[in-house]
């Protein structure tokens, strides 16, 4: 069975610092890993990764995959206020029942505080 | 700009009452999705268009359909609302996957 894991799923830092939220995946052929990030709306389109090792990147936030070892990062430095929502990952499998599911993470419920 | 737009923003039915819940896409993207998401959840896929082609879930109920008359729109009917049916619904577009999926405002439903 897909499975998609993050972790933390919640974390309190400080105005400033860097984060580093962790997704790991396993998923029948897969095709993309995905970051959204949602507030109290519907998720918005971070970064799609497709090939291992190649760092995607803007402004603070950057994300990178390893396809070897099943995981992504997304991390977000010099942190402000507006960055407190929830980061959903999602990885993309071929072979899923319909073939292009989202299989999305519980997600990483991140609070910056002044 | 070019835009998912889902409409009504939040809708309260009845136990029981069928309800319609619809998107737009001004992208001319093929594909369209449905998505659930109850409180503190992550999304999850009902079903989903690739062009007039209809994709069910396997763990989708039956209470649930989707019509898509056209490239810019897809319906979502719950046949016999139950409260736990109550959730966000996200509707989605992409191009041919696995490109990225960009989402509409979502639907708030709500059964009383």
């Amino acid at each position: 069975e897909d499975k998609v894991v993050q972790s933390p799923l919640s974390l309190v830092v400080h105005e400033g610092d860097t984060v580093t939220l962790n997704c790991s995946y396993e998923v029948t052929n897969f095709r993309s890993l995905l970051w959204y990030k949602q507030e109290k709306k519907a998720p918005t389109f971070l970064f799609m990764l497709t090939s291992s090792g190649i760092e995607k990147k803007s402004g603070r936030l950057s994300s990178i995959l390893d396809k070897k070892e099943l995981f992504s990062i997304l991390n977000i430095t010099a942190t402000q206020t507006g960055d407190s929502a929830i980061y959903l990952c999602a990885a993309q499998g071929a072979a899923s029942i319909s073939g292009y599911a989202l299989n999305f993470g519980k997600g990483t419920s991140l609070l910056v505080t002044p | 700009d070019a835009m998912v737009i889902q409409n009504p923003r939040y809708q309260v039915t009845q136990f029981g009452k069928p309800v319609t819940l619809s998107c737009s896409q001004t992208l001319n993207h093929n594909v369209m999705y449905w998505y659930q998401q109850k409180s503190s959840q992550a999304p999850k896929l009902l079903f989903h268009y690739y062009d007039k082609d209809f994709n069910n879930e396997a763990d989708t109920p039956d209470n649930f359909q989707s019509r898509r008359p056209n490239t810019s729109f897809c319906f979502l009917d719950i046949r016999s609302p139950g409260l736990g049916d109550a959730a966000m619904y996200l509707c989605a577009t992409s191009l041919s996957p696995p490109d990225e999926q960009y989402f509409g405002p979502g639907t708030r439903l709500t059964v009383t």
